[in-house]
């Protein structure tokens, strides 16, 4: 079965500071890749995702991340952190079988200081 | 547009009593169906999912159950809680053939 790291459990960054989270998922086949985030209260809602064609990808409030198949990761990048980033973020990544399942990491929880 | 809700949104029961969390999604026909517990540092544990009517599968055994009456019903039920059911539970959908999924606003269970 396909399993997802993120090695950044905890991550404290001041305002203005750039951002990376790493996710890295074990299954070499065809992925689908995504980032989910959970802002305090909310509901879990789609960063960004990737399918084929340009590995680097663009979502939204200025996120990226970039697919590198051979390192078999997809980091989370942010050139400059806004207080109201402050979230949990989630990796997810296609898992085999049926029911177009999705494997998530465990969370990176970050926190934004003033 | 498509919207998921959840109920209740917050539950406090004690062990030994049954359990029915509900989700219904609108706006969308035939969707993939999940349910997730997420647990603190232990990230989206994917529960049960389903691709239509009356079809359920499980992911993880344990003392709960799933059922799909309804094309955009999903329930997630129990016959007896234990402690270590406390969670948040999540429901989600998807379109069919796509593992693109968006999220309900999830369920706080505590059994006492």
């Amino acid at each position: 079965a396909q399993s997802v790291s993120q090695h950044n459990h905890h991550v404290i960054l001041s305002e203005a500071a750039s951002l990376e989270l790493g996710c890295n998922y074990s299954y070499g086949g065809t992925v689908n890749l995504f980032w989910y985030v959970q802002y305090p209260g909310q509901h879990l809602q789609l960063l960004l995702k990737y399918f084929s064609g340009d590995p680097l990808v663009k979502g939204i409030k200025g996120f990226e991340a970039e697919f590198i198949k051979s390192k078999f990761s997809f980091n989370l990048r942010k050139p400059s952190v806004q207080w109201s980033d402050t979230a949990e973020y989630f990796c997810a990544v296609n898992d085999k079988g049926g029911g177009n399942k999705l494997t998530f990491g465990t969370g990176t929880q970050l926190k934004v200081e003033l | 547009s498509q919207t998921i809700h959840q109920w209740p949104a917050t539950l406090v029961q004690p062990v030994g009593s049954p359990l029915s969390l509900e989700c219904t999604v609108e706006g969308t026909s035939n969707p993939n169906l999940y349910w997730y517990r997420q647990a603190a540092g232990r990230g989206l544990q994917l529960l049960f999912y389903s691709v239509g009517i009356g079809q359920i599968s499980s992911e993880v055994p344990q003392n709960l159950s799933a059922s799909r009456p309804q094309d955009r019903q999903f329930i997630l039920s129990s016959k007896k809680l234990l402690l270590s059911d406390s969670g948040f539970y999540l429901c989600a959908w998807s379109v069919a053939r796509s593992y693109e999924q968006y999220f309900g606003p999830g369920t706080r269970l505590t059994v006492t």
